[in-house]
């Protein structure tokens, strides 16, 4: 069965380090989104991405956060300066369709841990 | 008002025992409705979506009433495997965003 894969797993960090998330999504879905769970809370939704560029934003995702799809097959989230409170899950996902019509994958995340 | 509302639970219920969760949403313009599974520290998984005239699959019933905001989601005869916490998800029009409710803890005993 197609999943969409998540490295690393678990990354460690100094505050003000930059951080690379990378998701490999499933391969013939066009949409790509990131979204977060701070321990205990709910998943919020980061950014979309569909097309090779950003379709929607939230407001967590400010100036500190840029995306990228380097290649056919990568999807990549970068936190250029990490901040404490960017400690959490990072969840990427990927869709055939927009989220309001299709069902959307989820990997199994990469915990980020700021000290 | 939150933009979707759970009861946290916990719900413990014995195995066999039917079990229902609510859920309410903020945005009357909100056109697409899902519950989602959430193990323990793992991914979201989409457990079903909900239409207006409501679904079924196996032993899980949804529900969608738009005048009252408000979705359901049933399950009958729990398992010890439908222990997770579950998910009430709104997308709204002309949107990618999913907005996704706190979650309800089931956990279900022998």
């Amino acid at each position: 069965e197609p999943e969409v894969t998540q490295t690393p797993s678990h990354q460690v960090t100094q505050m003000g380090q930059e951080v690379i998330l990378r998701c490999v999504p499933i391969s013939n879905h066009l949409y790509f989104y990131w979204y977060r769970q701070i321990l205990g809370q709910k998943v919020e939704f980061l950014v979309s991405f569909y097309n090779n560029e950003i379709s929607e934003k939230s407001e967590i995702f400010d100036d500190q956060f840029s995306v990228e799809r380097p290649d056919g097959s990568n999807f990549t989230l970068k936190i250029r300066s990490t901040k404490l409170e960017d400690s959490a899950m990072y969840f990427c996902a990927s869709s055939e369709d927009r989220t309001g019509s299709g069902e959307l994958f989820f990997g199994e995340g990469s915990r980020l841990t700021v000290l | 008002r939150k933009e979707v509302e759970q009861d946290p639970g916990p719900f413990n219920v014995p195995e066999g025992a039917t079990v229902a969760f609510n859920c309410t949403y903020s945005n009357s313009a909100s056109q697409s409705f899902f519950w989602y599974r959430q193990d323990c520290r793992k991914e979201p998984k989409l457990l079903m979506s909900v239409y207006s005239s409501g679904n079924e699959d196996g032993r899980f019933t949804a529900q969608l009433n738009r005048a009252s905001q408000y979705i359901s989601l049933l399950i009958r005869d729990s398992k010890l495997s439908d222990s997770a916490t579950y998910l009430c998800v709104v997308n709204g029009p002309n949107t990618d965003k999913l907005i996704f409710g706190t979650g309800t803890r089931l956990q279900v005993f022998p």
